[in-house]
């Protein structure tokens, strides 16, 4: 499986945009980056997901580099609710031997001050 | 239901019993996952269904740990000689198709003593 790495801790103000780098240089053409954030005490919960082109919805944004080796979660105005561990997972959507499989790593755990 | 239900919430067993933990996904998902959690550790992939058979059971640890989902719906995880360190928040999720995004349940709390 495509590995993902992250920073173990980021620390972000309420109110301020907080942006989460994931690194995946072993990234491969069926590969999806997907985002998924755990509350405490919670199960994970979607956040975004995106192929080449950069995307945005609701909860976030999601910035993918050209070469698709790296990619970044924008979140624009963190709020308190939005402290939680976020994973950034590669997902196989074409039909490889992991396709639709997910698989977390250790994910970045984000602390929002008030 | 609205979501991804796991009954119980909570199971306390005794070292070498026998579990079963249970999870309902929503309705018309054909993708099942099982994960299990250890206390500060990411999800741990276990299995993953599409309908009814395995489409990866790598995750498995070992022969103890055995899941089912016989008419594509509901699913069970099964462990068998529970040991402590099998201790852990053990997640079930389901997405429409492979590809879609997936919705998790609130997990169930094993805490084998």
């Amino acid at each position: 499986d495509a590995k993902t790495t992250q920073p173990n801790s980021m620390e972000s103000n309420e109110e301020e945009p907080v942006h989460l780098p994931c690194n995946h240089s072993t990234i491969s053409g069926t590969d999806y980056i997907h985002w998924y954030r755990q509350l405490p005490s919670q199960g994970p919960e979607y956040v975004i997901h995106g192929l080449t082109s950069n995307v945005n919805n609701r909860m976030a944004s999601l910035a993918i580099a050209e070469d698709r080796k790296s990619s970044t979660l924008i979140l624009h105005r963190a709020t308190l609710r939005d402290a939680a561990v976020y994973y950034c997972i590669l997902r196989d959507q074409v039909g490889g031997t992991s396709y639709g499989k997910l698989t977390f790593g250790q994910g970045t755990i984000l602390t929002v001050h008030p | 239901g609205a979501g991804v239900s796991q009954t119980p919430s909570n199971k306390v067993t005794e070292k070498g019993k026998y579990v079963e933990l249970r999870c309902d996904p929503i309705s018309g998902h054909t993708a099942l996952y099982w994960y299990r959690q250890s206390l500060g550790q990411g999800p741990e992939f276990l299995i993953y269904f599409q309908g009814t058979g395995a489409a990866d059971d790598s995750g498995l640890p070992n022969d103890r740990f055995f899941a089912v989902r016989p008419e594509g719906s509901v699913s069970t995880l099964k462990i068998q000689r529970t040991e402590r360190g099998d201790s852990a928040v053990y997640l079930c999720a389901s997405s429409f198709t492979g590809t879609t995004e997936a919705f998790f349940g609130q997990g169930t709390r094993l805490t084998v003593v």
